[in-house]
């Protein structure tokens, strides 16, 4: 069984510039997460889709970041304008329901300079 | 609202020695539970998992765990540490029912001393 797929692996981009990130998830998976997890932290959960739906995103700064799932399929993360804070590693997952576990992609490490 | 707590940012273990990582939970509802692994430069990797089941979880890599509901804990054990144990360890909490989001602690890495 495939896992998750996130590109790309890494990313370096100057402030103010705009990025975008990509996740496949496992297929017939309902629930797709996007975590930020900046150094020497715990992931922090961003936006949180069942199927094509978004269950939760009080957490994302969407003055300057959005996700969408269309098909609810595949996702795309962005951020647009890039500030310095936004290093991180983002996490994509999913799970077949939300009550199930999570499985992670391995992650696009974003260095913004 | 739902929280974890992980006590100990770093654990240091020698090799053979009995691994312990705490994990706390806050819920007013019951949770689910689990421990992910991370190694470097690598997404996380679910090691064990408590959905209301037996209270003692086993998992991959000779973990298990045990939810103590009057301690609110579940707490992440392996009788002999591996070299190979060295990494960053997470505790999640998802409720298991009312809002479904998965909130991880702030991890504890674990180094094995030869």
């Amino acid at each position: 069984e495939a896992g998750v797929a996130q590109s790309p692996r890494y990313k370096i981009i100057e402030k103010r510039q705009s990025v975008a990130f990509w996740c496949n998830p496992i297929s017939g998976h309902a629930t797709l997460y996007w975590y930020q997890q900046i150094l020497g932290q715990g992931p922090k959960l961003l936006i949180q889709f069942q199927n094509n739906g978004v269950v939760d995103d009080s957490q994302l700064p969407k003055d300057r970041f959005s996700a969408e799932r269309l098909k609810g399929v595949d996702s795309t993360l962005k951020i647009q304008p890039a500030k310095l804070e936004d290093s991180a590693v983002y996490l994509c997952a999913s799970s077949l329901d939300q009550h199930t576990e999570a499985f992670f992609g391995q992650g696009t490490r974003l260095t913004v300079v | 609202a739902q929280s974890v707590t992980q006590l100990g940012s770093h654990v240091s273990v020698s090799e053979g020695a009995l691994v312990l990582l705490r994990c706390n939970y806050s819920s007013s509802v019951p949770p689910y539970l689990f421990w992910y692994v991370q190694y470097p430069n690598q997404g996380l990797q679910l090691l064990l998992k408590y959905t209301s089941a037996a209270t003692l979880v086993k998992g991959i890599n000779g973990f298990e765990a045990e939810f103590k509901k009057s301690e609110t804990s579940f707490h992440l054990t392996k009788p002999s540490a591996h070299m190979s144990d060295a990494a960053e360890y997470f505790c999640a909490v998802n409720l298991a029912s009312g809002t479904y989001k998965y909130i991880f602690g702030t991890g504890t890495r674990l180094k094995v001393l030869a």
